[in-house]
């Protein structure tokens, strides 16, 4: 069966230091690969999106790679603020006319002042 | 734009009742999206809408659980009867008709079955 595995434990970090979040899936091909961002008592706000072809795409201070052979997105937060502790999630999208995303179950960040 | 509207925010019922969510997508917006997330299971598309007609309800559980649409503006999601197992938050969501379109979603509802 198709799973998705984001890294369970959840992640601290001091200030000004790099985040780095896994996504790991198997048995999928997806065509996308979304990540949001989820505070507590509120929906999930989309961040990026990467593309099966595309193997890094940045935004500001976040940069996600994609690396279909070893089935694994990496998402990276630089120069962390405690503003980025949050609940990170990812999404996968097989593409096409179907719409529904597969979710990882998310990875907690606090980033510590 | 308002965003996605859910309501209500916070519900809370009897075992046996019966509960009804609402969703307002944003306007344009031609997919509409009901989610149901726990603790344990994560984020889990109960079902989805194209242009107000129901395409994937594979993730609705059980006949207890129906979902409609009957105008671009408006969605409810019913259980009937509720059970304590229901209990979870709830999220509405929306977005646009090309593909690789991101989701947009609501504030959710926070539903206790007692």
């Amino acid at each position: 069966s198709q799973k998705i595995e984001q890294n369970s434990e959840a992640l601290n970090i001091q200030e000004g230091k790099t985040a780095t979040l896994t996504c790991n899936y198997t048995n999928y091909s997806p065509a996308y690969l979304q990540w949001y961002r989820q505070d507590p008592g509120r929906g999930p706000v989309f961040l990026l999106l990467i593309r099966e072809n595309e193997k890094e795409k940045r935004k500001e201070r976040l940069k996600v790679t994609f690396d279909t052979t070893l089935k694994q997105s990496l998402f990276h937060i630089t120069a962390s603020q405690p503003a980025d502790s949050a609940t990170y999630l990812c999404a996968l999208d097989k593409g096409g006319n179907n719409r529904k995303l597969i979710w990882g179950l998310g990875t907690s960040l606090a980033v510590n002042p | 734009d308002a965003g996605v509207i859910q309501s209500p925010r916070h519900e809370v019922t009897e075992m046996g009742q019966e509960v009804t969510l609402r969703c307002k997508p944003i306007s344009g917006h031609d997919y509409l999206f009901w989610y149901r997330q726990t603790m344990m299971r994560g984020l889990e598309l109960l079902i989805y809408f194209n242009n107000n007609v129901p395409i994937d309800d594979s993730g609705m559980p059980e006949d207890r659980f129906s979902a409609k649409m009957p105008n671009a503006s408006f969605s409810t999601l019913k259980i009937q009867p509720s059970e304590p197992r229901d209990s979870a938050v709830y999220f509405c969501a929306s977005s646009l008709p090309s593909s690789q379109e991101t989701q947009y979603f609501g504030p959710g509802t926070r539903l206790l079955v007692l």
